[in-house]
């Protein structure tokens, strides 16, 4: 089955800790991408990478950072520095603009 | 600055309805318009997009028209069924240089048995 997936589905964090979110894709998109989503809200760019090895900060990179080491891979490490971490996440990888979604992680601090 | 603006923020439609979903965009760069449904807890789906070179697109019961001169697109859904209950986004982004998309702020559609 070709998909993206995110994990854990849910994760707790407690203040002042770093927590990192999975996204793995087999579709063999070059693109992939991560969203934050808060409720009754858009989803809003946090980090995007056209290409392994290149990542582009996005509308709302601060307290976050990522990596892109694997075509198939792009984690979101949430930082300490980031005021207000809960929220949805969600990661997307495209072929040209058509963007797919993974199921996402909820993500809530103690 | 908001570059998509979307419209209602909730809808109620009786089964068998039509549904209609609002967006106005700024960016005349963009190029490319999606509109994805999600439900709660889930990630979005996309169900159908648009290109400014044609006005409408149809895919089975929605619907997608286009308005380049207004800078402004609509998702219509015919025969509205309690299924089709989620919130929808639209959604715009380039061809080229930064693809990441745009969102809409979203519309929470009921439908009505």
């Amino acid at each position: 089955d070709g998909g993206i997936t995110q994990s854990p589905k849910y994760l707790f964090r407690k203040e002042g800790q770093n927590v990192t979110l999975s996204c793995e894709q087999n579709l063999n998109h070059d693109a992939m991408y991560w969203y934050r989503q808060d409720p009754g809200q858009g989803l809003r760019l946090i980090y995007y990478s056209q290409i392994v090895n290149d990542f582009q900060k996005g509308d709302i990179a601060e307290g976050y950072s990522v990596s892109r080491e694997k075509k198939e891979s792009f984690p979101l490490t949430v930082t300490s520095a980031q005021k207000n971490p809960t929220a949805f996440y969600l990661c997307a990888s495209s072929f040209y603009n058509e963007q797919f979604f993974g199921p996402g992680t909820r993500l809530t601090v103690l | 600055q908001q570059q998509v603006k979307q419209s209602p923020q909730s809808l109620i439609v009786q089964k068998g309805g039509i549904s209609i979903i609002n967006c106005a965009y700024e960016n005349t760069a963009f190029d490319y318009f999606p509109w994805y449904q999600q439900f709660p807890g889930k990630g979005p789906a996309l169900l159908i997009a648009i290109r400014p070179d044609v006005s409408e697109k149809k895919e089975g019961r929605f619907t997608i028209s286009f308005n380049k001169s207004a800078k402004q697109f609509s998702l219509h859904i015919m025969d509205s069924q309690p299924g089709d209950s989620a919130t929808y986004f639209c959604a715009a982004s380039k061809d080229t240089g930064r693809r990441a998309l745009t969102f809409g702020s979203g519309t929470r559609l009921q439908v009505q048995p």
